[in-house]
């Protein structure tokens, strides 16, 4: 089946540093990602939709300038928390859609995650 | 916006026990997710429906439109069930609901 490749599956950092997620598909063409954020024992949000060749799609209330989203070929996109703070602290993870032919079968694949920890 | 709303938030059973998870939500759908997801974080989609049921091993889950409802249910309980399963309303925009955290002990 499908996979999504998500690395690093956890990182610490220190405040003021920038870190780069990445997440790849690994047997299909994923044109659309999209990458969400979830706090201890809270629900998984959507954060950003990733557009293959164009800007992503932010949610409102992220900051596109704190967290800038690549998506530079059909198989890779990454998330970068420039000028991290411990408030960025959280698990981020990335899902694509399926794809069969040219038809997007709706299916949702995700990343292992990634454990970010700012000190 | 949708609001997608899941009972039981906490589930305990034994081993071998019937689980049934809820998931509501307000606004009409045309496709709903089920996900799971392990103590690690990593996630896993269940099912992708739209109506009626679907089953997959000692999973089902069934959907509602008109009652704009759904449900999973897992047969015949095991441990390694345990994680939070969580329905997210796949219209557009992934919109999740707070998920059900299920213990299954021996």
């Amino acid at each position: 089946g499908a996979v999504v490749s998500q690395h690093p599956s956890w990182v610490i950092c220190k405040s003021g540093t920038s870190v780069k997620i990445e997440c790849r598909s690994l047997d299909f063409q994923a044109t659309t990602m999209f990458w969400y954020r979830q706090f201890p024992k809270q629900s998984l949000m959507l954060m950003a939709t990733s557009n293959e060749g164009s800007k992503a799609t932010y949610e409102q209330g992220v900051e596109k300038d704190k967290f800038l989203i690549n998506h530079a070929s059909l198989t890779l996109s990454t998330l970068t928390v420039t000028s991290a703070h411990p408030e960025d602290s959280s698990f981020y993870i990335c899902s694509a859609r399926g794809f069969s032919g040219q038809a997007n079968t709706g299916e949702l694949f995700f990343g292992e995650g990634s454990r970010l920890t700012v000190l | 916006k949708n609001e997608v709303e899941q009972s039981p938030q906490n589930l305990t059973a034994q081993e071998g026990e019937f689980i049934t998870i809820n998931c509501s939500y307000s606004v009409g759908i045309s496709a709903l997710h089920w996900l799971q997801q392990h103590p690690g974080g990593g996630i896993v989609s269940l099912f992708m429906l739209s109506s009626g049921k679907k089953k997959h091993g000692r999973l089902i889950a069934t959907i509602n439109i008109q009652e704009k409802h759904s449900s999973l249910h897992i047969t015949a309980s095991h441990p390694r069930d345990s994680a939070v399963y969580i329905c997210a309303d796949a219209t557009d925009k992934l919109i999740f609901g707070t998920g059900t955290r299920l213990q299954v002990f021996p």
